[in-house]
């Protein structure tokens, strides 16, 4: 079955440094979104991808979607501590199905 | 937040018992689904739904099935719960097939 890897698992970082997880499937994908996660809450949605090659920003995120459809990536300029939580990438092919990564759980140290 | 609640939000039973989660939303999507979330696992889709009594199996399927009667509301059923299936439980909604999927506040459900 579809497979999408996560990476890292955990994150610490200093406030004010920069952050990024990395997403990667193991079959090329139609789109792609992230979510965010705070600790003792439930996932929402960030945004979606679906060219190669895009790029989007919210504010102080970067999303990234590979050329060949098969990884993307979040970035985070200057963390906060309201940056804290897990980060997921969910990805789908065909079908009705979104597969979701592991998550990357941030940590911002003040 | 969306109009998506989860009942109940928190459940503690025994092995070998029946146990329902509902989800219930007041946003008239089409598509609901059921994921369970554990560590090192992410999210998992047990059983998703595109429609009234549509449904179908997701990855981790085996050992619930579902239920949906009416647009708002997605049964998920574990017909004898086990230990492995102690988890938290996340209902979502979307309402196209390839839209952003909003989620219920989440059942935590512990199975001794």
């Amino acid at each position: 079955g579809q497979q999408v890897m996560q990476i890292p698992q955990y994150q610490h970082v200093q406030e004010g440094e920069d952050f990024t997880t990395y997403c990667n499937s193991s079959t090329t994908l139609s789109n792609i979104q992230w979510y965010k996660q705070r600790p003792g809450g439930h996932p929402v949605f960030l945004i979606q991808l679906v060219k190669s090659g895009e790029v989007k920003k919210q504010k102080r995120l970067t999303f990234q979607f590979g050329e060949a459809k098969k990884n993307s990536s979040l970035h985070i300029t200057a963390t906060q501590t309201t940056d804290v939580g897990t980060y997921f990438c969910a990805g789908s092919n065909t079908g009705n199905q979104f597969y979701f990564g592991t998550g990357t759980s941030l940590t911002v140290i003040p | 937040d969306a109009g998506i609640t989860q009942s109940p939000r928190h459940k503690v039973t025994e092995t070998g018992t029946p146990v329902t989660l509902r989800c219930h939303q007041t946003e008239n999507h089409r598509y609901m689904y059921w994921y369970r979330q554990d560590p090192g696992h992410g999210l998992r889709l047990i059983h998703y739904s595109y429609g009234v009594k549509d449904t179908d199996k997701g990855e981790v399927s085996d050992g619930y099935s579902v239920s949906r009667s009416k647009t708002e509301d997605f049964l998920l059923t574990l017909e004898s719960a086990t230990s492995s299936q102690t988890s938290v439980y996340f209902c979502a909604i979307s309402d196209q097939r390839y839209n952003e999927q909003f989620f219920g506040p989440g059942t935590r459900l512990t199975v001794l």
